[in-house]
């Protein structure tokens, strides 16, 4: 079945670092892609999302491309600030249901 | 909008005590989820509706645990009896109708549960 896979936190980063977090997928038809994060205290929020392949959403600095060869959503931002500490959650849409399926979330700690 | 609201923010309650959390989606969305969220567990889906009807309930974990959706604006998770056991916040989440193009999921503040 559809499923996601994300690295296992937590990734402490300094402010101003590069920050990649990988999530692969594994789907059939072509499922939209999203991520999500969750601060401190508060549910999931949209992050951003990709509806199709080679697709690339972007927000707050954040970019993350949908890629079918390698399967992969990885997150990105070239320069972290310790506001972005928080959770991050990749998902799956599903052709056929209002499911998504999430991963197990990652959690990012910015230092100053 | 004022997003997807729940109520109570937090609850604390004895074990065997019923519980009723309460959820009012974004008006005009016609899919509407609850999740339970724990360290141990991480994020579950428990149960969703699609246009009031329950289309999906393989994430309730046993008898105890009920939800309704008599109507488009309102849900309701009921547990009873309660057990220390299902300590969590528990999101409710909705999302529009298919023909909007969106399959994003609007999640609530959460109810932050604890069971003693």
């Amino acid at each position: 079945g559809n499923s996601v896979t994300q690295m296992e936190g937590p990734v402490t980063l300094s402010e101003e670092a590069f920050l990649t977090i990988n999530c692969t997928y594994t789907a059939t038809g072509y499922p939209s892609l999203f991520w999500y994060v969750q601060y401190p205290g508060e549910g999931l929020q949209l992050l951003l999302k990709a509806t199709k392949a080679d697709d690339k959403g972007s927000n707050k600095g954040f970019e993350a491309t949908y890629r079918k060869e390698t399967t992969s959503f990885h997150l990105e931002k070239g320069s972290v600030q310790v506001s972005d500490s928080a959770v991050y959650f990749c998902a799956l849409g599903s052709d056929s249901s209002y499911k998504l399926i999430f991963g197990s979330g990652t959690r990012l700690l910015v230092r100053p | 909008d004022a997003g997807v609201i729940q109520s109570p923010r937090h609850e604390v309650t004895e074990m065997g005590q019923e519980v009723t959390l309460r959820c009012k989606p974004i008006s005009g969305h016609n899919s509407l989820f609850w999740y339970r969220q724990t360290m141990m567990r991480g994020l579950e889906l428990l149960i969703y509706f699609n246009n009031n009807v329950p289309i999906d309930d393989s994430g309730m974990p046993e008898d105890r645990f009920s939800a309704k959706m008599p109507n488009a604006s309102f849900s309701t998770l009921k547990i009873q009896p309660s057990e220390p056991r299902d300590s969590a916040v528990y999101f409710c989440a909705s999302n529009p109708p298919r023909t909007s193009g969106e399959e994003t999921q609007y999640f609530g503040p959460g109810t932050r549960l604890l069971v003693l």
